[in-house]
């Protein structure tokens, strides 16, 4: 069965620090795999996006790593802002999209 | 351009009542897809559109949900006989034809059912 899972469910951090959220995934085949921000009350919005072929992508203060091998991916958030506070998705593309359940995260002054 | 828009933004129903949510795609995406999002869960796939295939209805939860996609491009989500269940953040997401590797998503619409 496809799954996503992602860890922590939910993380407090200090404003201006550095945190990093991960995913595991059982989907097969692989074609690509999203991280998305998603603030409350709003849609996804996409932060990146990686191959097969591809182990990091950067957008900004978000860098996402992928390890095919292991099936698994992470996404550092460098300098927090308070602006991050939001839950973060893992989505991982085969035919379609399986979801992890999020990473809920909030940044405090 | 604009980009994705879903209407009502927040519906309240009454249980029984049959609801029908709207999809705008952006303009010239031919993919669109429909995800659930409940409280404290994560997205879950309903129904996928693409151009004039026949659509991939394997994440509808129940008969009483159904969807069509007119002349390729708006989208309506219609609940029957709604549950207090059904309750959730509907969210829209279209894709352009070059692949369709980005979605788009829309701001959902909250539905209540009382």
């Amino acid at each position: 069965k496809n799954q996503v899972e992602q860890s922590p469910q939910s993380l407090i951090i200090l404003e201006g620090k550095n945190c990093t959220l991960q995913c595991n995934y059982t989907v097969s085949p692989f074609s690509n795999l999203r991280w998305y921000k998603q603030d409350t009350g709003r849609g996804p919005v996409s932060l990146t996006i990686m191959t097969f072929s591809e182990n990091t992508k950067s957008n900004g203060r978000y860098t996402a790593t992928l390890d095919a091998d292991t099936k698994q991916s992470s996404l550092h958030i460098t300098a927090s802002q308070l602006s991050d506070s939001a839950s973060y998705i893992c989505v991982v593309s085969a035919r379609v999209l399986t979801f992890g359940g999020g990473t809920r995260l909030m940044v405090k002054p | 351009g604009a980009g994705v828009s879903q209407s009502p933004s927040n519906k309240v129903t009454e249980k029984g009542k049959d609801v029908e949510l709207r999809c705008d795609p952006i303009s010239g995406h031919t993919a669109l897809y429909w995800y659930r999002q409940s409280l404290g869960q994560g997205l879950e796939f309903l129904i996928y559109f693409q151009g004039n295939s026949a659509p991939d209805k394997s994440g509808l939860p129940s008969d009483r949900f159904s969807a069509e996609r007119t002349g390729g491009s708006v989208s309506t989500l219609t609940i029957q006989r709604t549950q207090q269940e059904d309750s959730a953040v509907y969210l829209c997401a279209s894709s352009p034809p070059s692949g369709g590797v980005e979605q788009y998503f829309g701001p959902g619409t909250r539905l209540t059912v009382t």
